[in-house]
């Protein structure tokens, strides 16, 4: 079965400070990756995805990824923080094939200061 | 669209009663499935469903059972609440006949149990 690893439970920046989650998942075979954003009393909503081709995936909110197959990791990466963008960030992993449950990280919950 | 309503909102339930949580999609996924989130937990599956008709246990399933009889409802019962499930509960649904399995979230409830 597939894990999830965040590393940062809690990080706390300054506006326009730069920011990089980190996520690192176990699992024999081809996945797929994502990182989804939970704001302040909101449900879950998909950030990026990554499935194939360009390991650098682009999301939503100037975020963006990197998948890097030799380190089993899908880092998350902003290079200029909002006040807007407090919110739980969680990593999950799929493997690719056929009927297979999402696996999610415990979530990283990130402040941004004003 | 409204995509995936959850109901309640929210919920104080006195422990030894039973409870149902309702949730419904308009996606026509054929995959649901249902969350509690609890600090420094994460998400954790409890019950889900690839298809109406079958369901399959997730990775806290004890003291709730789920029923799929159609494609877009997917209730979640506590036969008899205990305070240690006292959570968030997230539904969520995907189409894994394509090609990433994201998981599309509804909004919640909050459950409290005494």
């Amino acid at each position: 079965a597939q894990s999830v690893s965040q590393h940062n439970h809690h990080v706390i920046l300054s506006e326009a400070a730069s920011l990089e989650l980190g996520c690192n998942y176990s699992y024999g075979g081809t996945v797929n990756l994502f990182w989804y954003v939970q704001y302040p009393g909101q449900h879950l909503q998909l950030l990026l995805k990554y499935f194939s081709g360009d390991p650098l995936v682009k999301g939503i909110k100037g975020f963006e990824a990197e998948f890097i197959k030799s380190k089993f990791s899908f880092n998350l990466r902003k290079p200029s923080v909002q006040w807007s963008d407090t919110a739980e960030y969680f990593c999950a992993v799929t493997p690719r094939r056929g009927y297979q449950k999402v696996t999610f990280g415990i979530g990283t919950k990130l402040q941004v200061i004003p | 669209t409204a995509g995936i309503t959850q109901a309640p909102t929210s919920q104080i339930l006195a422990a030894g009663r039973s409870m149902t949580l309702r949730c419904t999609q308009d996606m026509r996924h054929n995959a649901m499935y249902w969350y509690r989130q609890d600090l420094g937990l994460g998400l954790r599956l409890i019950h889900y469903s690839n298809t109406a008709g079958t369901t399959g246990k997730g990775e806290v399933p004890d003291g709730y059972s789920v029923s799929r009889a159609n494609t877009d409802d997917f209730p979640l019962t506590l036969a008899s609440a205990v305070p240690s499930q006292t959570s968030v509960y997230f539904c969520a649904s995907s189409d894994t006949g394509g090609t990433y399995n994201e998981q599309f979230f509804g909004p919640g409830t909050r459950l409290t149990v005494l």
